[in-house]
């Protein structure tokens, strides 16, 4: 079963621009993690925010954990044609010792 | 260091046949999940394996099996192929026990059932 879902589902942008990415989760959680996966290739690790974290920062990225709302943001600033990919956060599934669930994504193209 | 090594990159079968997908960790890690991608339902989790127990299981029948081997490296096999296995099957290594860490993703396998 689904644990988080992002918002938009597709996003186009301009090259220069900031692409916003939403994740909305259900249960508490310990963690959560941004992944970037380029067409038909495997998963690539972006960034972890633990649950006592607001706010990380890596490069042009930069995340946000709200766990009163239960959702988190990623934010890609001055994007480029090469952040073109596909977006997904995870979760663990419950506490304790737990896979990671992922959402179906967000699909950003960035126009040069 | 080596990344997650799948193999193979591609596969042709058809329904009814059995497949196997292999899995190489990154060294020194110990945990293999795996994962099947679908454009309809995404990223479904399939099975994690921690020094050759299996340490969780997703909602897939039966027809679905993995093990892992004392070296870490992990195989998965579905028999009785159906239409609907069609996918990119994904493998994952981590070195954590907890289960809470990132994961290191492999290419993939490529399954296409005819």
């Amino acid at each position: 079963s689904q644990q988080g879902e992002e918002d938009p589902q597709a996003l186009s942008i301009q090259e220069g621009e900031n692409a916003t990415m939403n994740c909305s989760y259900k249960t508490s959680i310990n963690n959560l993690q941004w992944y970037r996966q380029n067409s038909g290739r495997g998963l690539v690790h972006l960034i972890l925010i633990r649950s006592n974290e607001r706010e990380k920062h890596s490069g042009r990225l930069r995340v946000t954990l709200d766990t009163s709302k239960k959702s988190s943001s990623l934010l890609i600033t001055a994007s480029r044609a090469a952040d073109t990919a596909s977006y997904f956060c995870a979760t663990p599934r419950s506490s304790g010792n737990t896979p990671l669930v992922f959402g179906k994504g967000t699909r950003l193209s960035v126009i040069a | 260091k080596a990344g997650v090594t799948q193999t193979p990159r591609y596969l042709i079968k058809t329904r009814g046949q059995q497949v196997t997908l292999s899995c190489s960790p990154i060294s020194g890690h110990r945990s293999v999940s795996w994962y099947q991608q679908t454009p309809g339902q995404g990223l479904q989790f399939l099975f994690e394996y921690f020094s050759e127990t299996q340490r969780n299981k997703g909602n897939f029948p039966g027809r679905f099996s993995g093990r892992q081997f004392s070296n870490s490296r992990s195989e998965m096999n579905v028999s009785t192929l159906e239409l609907g296995d069609s996918a990119l099957y994904l493998c994952a290594s981590s070195s954590d026990r907890s289960g809470n860490e990132k994961l290191f993703f492999g290419s993939g396998t490529q399954l296409s059932v005819l």
